[in-house]
């Protein structure tokens, strides 16, 4: 049963360009999505997050969106640098305050130039 | 301020064998979580450690078991080895609280013979 879902195992985006990254989820209790960051050999960095109670959050380039209704968020990337190259992972939480995070497959993006 | 490191980084086993691995926190941090990520898969929870007790746990055998240290290290075990056992097992760790803050290790990568 996979909770969060990342329905594109990759995404190739020209340098300077829009990445957008999606996610779907399935658990109407999550209220806390995360977006973290994974280059080979390393772990999983965190990125950006969101509260069930706002529809967007906004970081220097990261913007996430999040749409409850339609159990659904993303990822924007703009613009798109090839340092940015590597796999995105959304992640989900019923509570701000658990560390168990459910995470989806992953999104491998490829910006080139 | 370091980081979260984990030993070692590759390992060789035969199914039916026991395996330990470690995590050494990052600096005032005294939560940590395990995860396991298979080929291709997001990484799934294995459970969590608050100073020192299981503080949940995520949908594993009893084979997979672990101990935090009085200062906050971990140790992730698992016995009787599986081929499917095969994975980057990944350790963060955070402040209690707060599914943002956790800071992940560089993982171990366990290969099951």
């Amino acid at each position: 049963d996979q909770q969060v879902k990342q329905n594109s195992p990759s995404l190739s985006v020209q340098e300077g360009r829009i990445s957008i990254l999606n996610c779907d989820y399935t658990n109407s209790m999550f209220d806390y999505f995360l977006w973290y960051k994974k280059y080979p050999a390393e772990g999983p960095t965190f990125l950006i997050s969101i509260s069930s109670i706002k529809d967007k959050n906004e970081d220097g380039r990261f913007t996430v969106f999040l749409n409850k209704s339609a159990k659904h968020l993303s990822l924007h990337i703009v613009p798109s640098q090839p340092g940015d190259s590597a796999v995105y992972f959304c992640a989900a939480s019923e509570s701000y305050n658990t560390d168990k995070l459910i995470f989806g497959t992953g999104t491998r993006l490829q910006v080139f130039p | 301020e370091t980081g979260v490191t984990q030993s070692p980084t590759h390992l060789i086993k035969t199914r039916g064998q026991q395996v330990t691995l470690r995590c050494s926190s990052q600096s005032g941090h005294n939560t940590v979580s395990w995860y396991q990520q298979a080929l291709g898969q997001g990484p799934q929870f294995i459970f969590q450690y608050y100073r020192e007790e299981e503080n949940g746990r995520g949908n594993f055998p009893p084979r997979f078991s672990g101990l935090q240290f009085p200062n906050y290290s971990s140790e992730l075990n698992v016995n009787a080895l599986e081929l499917d056992d095969s994975a980057l097992y990944l350790c963060a760790s955070s402040r209690s609280g707060g599914a943002y803050e956790q800071y992940f290790g560089p993982g171990t990568r366990l290969t099951v013979t």
